[in-house]
């Protein structure tokens, strides 16, 4: 079936790196752009990066700007999230999600998601 | 960036209630205005996009209205599985922004 599947979560002390994965299957992963949305404990939902279904156009919130990269292999149908130089503030459940191709970015299909902790 | 503001937050609401929230942007988005449901351990799901579409395989006590800075989504007769946070999201302006989350609550 149609599903994402996120990995690579993890305890980071601050200022160092982690590299998530969200493993696509069940659909043509190579016409979906995704995004990776993420929530702190105890708080909403906060919009972090996108690429497009062909990796021409990438787009991050400004707090990532700089230190996270999203990419894509879709080989592999698996889009990446490098983040690097992490903060106490990135802490937060990680999740990714397809675009439905609505041309409203709205998103359909969501993994379960990736804890990532920052602490020292 | 945008700036998007739920109300009221929370919502006390019981069995068979019609329940508005309500999302106000802090500038005009057109209708690029997607509604999000909730609930602890799950991920989001999605409910209605561009402002007035029903997603596929959501209840039509779901719909949702407006354009440019104000937005409703109302639930007609609320069932028990509904008692969940809704959140709004622009996304007419890169960086998306979501709202601070509306809690229907007993």
């Amino acid at each position: 079936q149609v599903q994402l599947v996120e990995s690579g979560g993890g305890v980071v002390q601050p200022g160092r790196s982690l590299r998530l994965s969200c493993a696509a299957s069940g659909f043509i992963f190579s016409s979906y752009t995704i995004h990776w949305v993420r929530q702190a404990p105890g708080k909403g939902l906060e919009w972090v990066a996108l690429i497009w279904y062909d990796g021409s156009h990438r787009f991050y919130t400004d707090s990532v700007k700089g230190r996270f990269t999203i990419s894509r292999d879709d080989s592999e149908s698996t889009v990446y999230l490098q983040m690097n130089s992490l903060r106490d503030g990135d802490t937060a459940l990680y999740y990714c999600a397809r675009d439905s191709n609505s041309g409203f970015y709205a998103l359909d299909i969501w993994g379960q998601g990736t804890m990532v902790t920052v602490s020292s | 960036d945008i700036q998007m503001t739920q109300s009221p937050s929370p919502l006390s609401a019981s069995l068979g209630d019609r329940v508005i929230i309500t999302c106000r942007a802090s500038q005009s988005i057109a209708n690029h205005l997607n509604w999000y449901q909730k609930k602890p351990g799950k991920a989001p799901n999605l409910l209605i996009y561009a402002a007035s579409n029903l997603q596929s395989g959501v209840p039509s006590r779901f719909s949702g209205s407006g354009s440019g800075t104000d937005f409703t989504l109302t639930i007609t007769s609320l069932q028990p599985e509904d008692f969940a946070t809704y959140y709004c999201q622009q996304t007419y302006i890169t960086p998306q922004t979501f709202g601070q989350g509306t809690k229907v609550e007993v």
